[in-house]
């Protein structure tokens, strides 16, 4: 199947540093996915994106999909405590039943020291 | 709206019991999905419906049933329960291309049941 490879798997920061993240894959996909998931809690997604070279924001996150379609990279910028947390990239294929399915990456954790 | 809502949120079960996770959703989402949380190994996909009465398997779908008789539900049924069948199980349900926007494709997650199998 599909994988997804996801760096760094874990980050140390201090507060206020920005963060930076990506995923890459063997093959291509239509629709790149971020999300954060906080202890106990599901995934929430945190940005969507829908078109090779798309860069989208949302507040101090800022997302890209590769021109290729084969990567994504996440930033978060000045970060704060409550930024902790498990980062994940999926990727999803359109057409048919692809839409129902998810690759995910194996996350990376975030740490932000005060 | 509750989103998506899973229960049991925490299960011990013995080898070799069944059981059914629930799932359901009031956002009138087409897709649904469950995936098992293993720690280093991401979300991994167990089985997933495109609507009622359709379902398909994912990565990892051994040793699980489900079945779409309602747009809201979505049980995920353990046969026989196995040490190797402990992990967190999430339920997830999305908008179709169908039902969409174009720009609403991405996943809501339920908060998760967490099982273990001794």
């Amino acid at each position: 199947g599909q994988q997804l490879n996801q760096s760094p798997q874990s980050m140390f920061i201090q507060e206020g540093e920005d963060v930076s993240m990506n995923c890459t894959s063997s093959s291509i996909f239509n629709t790149w996915l971020w999300y954060k998931q906080d202890p106990g809690e599901g995934p929430v997604l945190l940005i969507a994106l829908y078109k090779a070279g798309e860069l989208t924001s949302n507040g101090r996150l800022t997302a890209q999909f590769g021109i290729t379609r084969k990567d994504s990279f996440l930033n978060i910028s000045a970060s704060i405590p409550s930024d902790v947390g498990i980062y994940f990239c999926a990727g999803q294929l359109r057409g048919g039943t692809s839409y129902g399915k998810l690759t995910f990456g194996q996350g990376t954790i975030l740490t932000v020291h005060p | 709206n509750a989103g998506v809502t899973q229960t049991p949120k925490f299960q011990v079960l013995k080898t070799g019991q069944s059981m059914t996770l629930q799932c359901a959703q009031d956002m009138n989402h087409e897709y649904m999905s469950w995936y098992r949380q293993d720690p280093g190994m991401g979300l991994r996909l167990i089985h997933y419906s495109v609507g009622a009465g359709i379902t398909d398997q994912g990565e990892v779908p051994n040793g699980y049933n489900v079945s779409r008789s309602t747009t809201e539900d979505f049980p995920l049924r353990l046969l026989s329960a196995a040490p190797s069948q402990t992990s967190v199980y999430f339920c997830a349900s999305s908008y179709s291309p169908r039902t969409g926007d174009g720009s609403n494709y991405g996943y809501t997650f339920g908060s998760g049941t967490r099982l273990t199998v001794v």
